[in-house]
């Protein structure tokens, strides 16, 4: 089975400008969840999406928002792009079905430089 | 406010030698506690999941502890090999209806030859 695949593994963006990363969850995987992690606060939850439909979202400016797809795909948008969202994102898919001890697939991330 | 604290922060170990990792929590209502080892360049991997009943869980040469009722957690490695060189995270999930995981900042193992 293949795992969480994001795209593309590194991006490279001036101040201003906006980005688009994708997120492919695990085969048969409803939700797809999405992290910052940078060197000084970690990982830091940004939303999570269930059958098309974002169902928790964390405290992130409206700058990032993201969508899913019917095929479970995901995408995450940021624009006016700051020095301040370089950062490691990352993509988590899991089957969705609610369960408090549910597991979580990451993919490798998408390693963002904004210059 | 609801929060996770690891330590320490950094450790350096020989080769074949056992180490314990902390974390410390306060997490309101709590759900479960998660171990997760990450890669450098890589995503978190799932190592243990621990629910409120459970207060001790093994996966291979990890086995992670939690007490709820000092709201403390340790993951210990023993033998450790090159390959756990790793940031481990501790992650915990509170119950608000939908899960809210909280994540510590890690600890950072490199295991020396």
């Amino acid at each position: 089975k293949a795992g969480v695949t994001q795209t593309p593994r590194y991006l490279i963006k001036t101040r201003g400008q906006q980005v688009t990363l994708s997120c492919s969850p695990i085969s048969g995987h409803r939700s797809v969840s999405w992290y910052q992690q940078t060197p000084g606060q970690g990982l830091q939850f940004l939303f999570e999406y269930f059958s098309e439909t974002q169902r928790n979202k964390g405290n992130f400016p409206g700058r990032f928002s993201g969508r899913q797809f019917s095929n479970s795909r995901s995408e995450m948008n940021v624009s006016t792009l700051e020095l301040g969202d370089s950062a490691l994102y990352l993509c988590a898919s899991s089957l969705g079905n609610g369960a408090l001890s549910e597991k979580l697939f990451f993919g490798s991330g998408t390693q963002l430089s904004v210059l | 406010k609801n929060q996770v604290e690891q330590s320490p922060q950094s450790l350096i170990i020989l080769e074949g030698k056992n180490c314990t990792l902390q974390c410390n929590y306060t997490v309101s209502p709590f759900s479960n506690l998660r171990w997760y080892k990450q890669d450098t360049g890589r995503g978190p991997v799932s190592l243990t999941i621990m629910t409120f009943s459970e207060n001790t869980k093994s996966n291979g040469r990890y086995t992670a502890t939690l007490d709820a009722d000092t709201k403390q957690s340790s993951l210990h490695i023993t033998a450790s090999q090159l390959s756990d060189s790793a940031s481990y995270i501790c992650v915990v999930s509170v119950n608000t209806g939908f899960q809210k995981l909280v994540f510590g900042t890690g600890t950072r193992l490199l295991v020396s030859p």
